[in-house]
């Protein structure tokens, strides 16, 4: 079965300081690695897909990048309006097997 | 930027009554899911459907539940008979392709059982 852990929990930065998420993830073939960012009481926003391990990618002061056993989302001098919760997902499996299988992710809080 | 939509945003129902959930996924995308979020816990798959027919499902996608797609905009989800524990927000995804590239997400209905 498809397991994905995030950690921590919970963050609480300052702004500016950066840090990292992690994703760790124990799969049979992934086809795919999923970050979201999902506001409270919204649905779950697309930021990254990653297919391969050394893959890396950015967006304004977010970059993901892909190991065999994990995934980090860095963000860098992290802003108020980064507070949200980030998601992570394995898309895994035989060609037919198309979902997604998410953590609980991790709920970061930015103070000005 | 298209977008994934969804009605209504809340629906609030008596166990043992039937909802229907609609969406209507991004115009060119070819495969459309439902995932569901019990309050606190994690985003879990429902059903994916393709070529108007159910290409996978979950253990939860049970009798009680039906996937439909009435016409080239629209995709519902419809719950027989409400449980208590059906309460949840429910989020349909859609995407180009089955194996890659992103699944978009739309906002999500919350459905209320009491």
């Amino acid at each position: 079965e498809d397991q994905v852990t995030q950690s921590p929990e919970a963050l609480r930065l300052q702004e500016g300081e950066s840090s990292s998420l992690n994703c760790s993830y124990t799969v049979s073939g992934l086809r795919g690695l999923f970050w979201y960012r999902q506001d409270p009481g919204k649905g779950p926003e697309f930021l990254f897909t990653l297919y391969s391990a050394g893959e890396e990618k950015e967006k304004e002061r977010l970059k993901a990048t892909l190991t065999k056993k994990e995934s980090f989302l860095h963000i860098t001098a992290p802003k108020p309006e980064d507070s949200a919760t980030y998601l992570c997902a394995v898309q895994a499996g035989s060609g037919a097997n198309s979902k997604l299988t998410f953590g609980k992710g991790i709920t970061l809080s930015v103070r000005p | 930027e298209p977008e994934v939509t969804q009605t209504p945003s809340h629906q609030v129902t008596q166990m043992g009554q039937e909802v229907i959930l609609r969406c209507v996924p991004i115009s060119n995308h070819l495969y459309f899911y439902w995932y569901r979020q019990i309050l606190g816990q994690k985003v879990e798959f429902l059903v994916s459907f393709y070529n108007n027919e159910i290409s996978e499902k979950s253990e939860i996608f049970d009798d009680q539940f039906s996937v439909e797609r009435p016409d080239g905009s629209n995709f519902t989800l419809k719950i027989r008979s409400t449980k208590l524990e059906d309460s949840a927000m429910y989020f349909c995804a859609s995407s180009e392709a089955r194996t890659s590239g992103s699944k978009l997400f739309g906002p999500g209905t919350r459905l209320t059982v009491l």
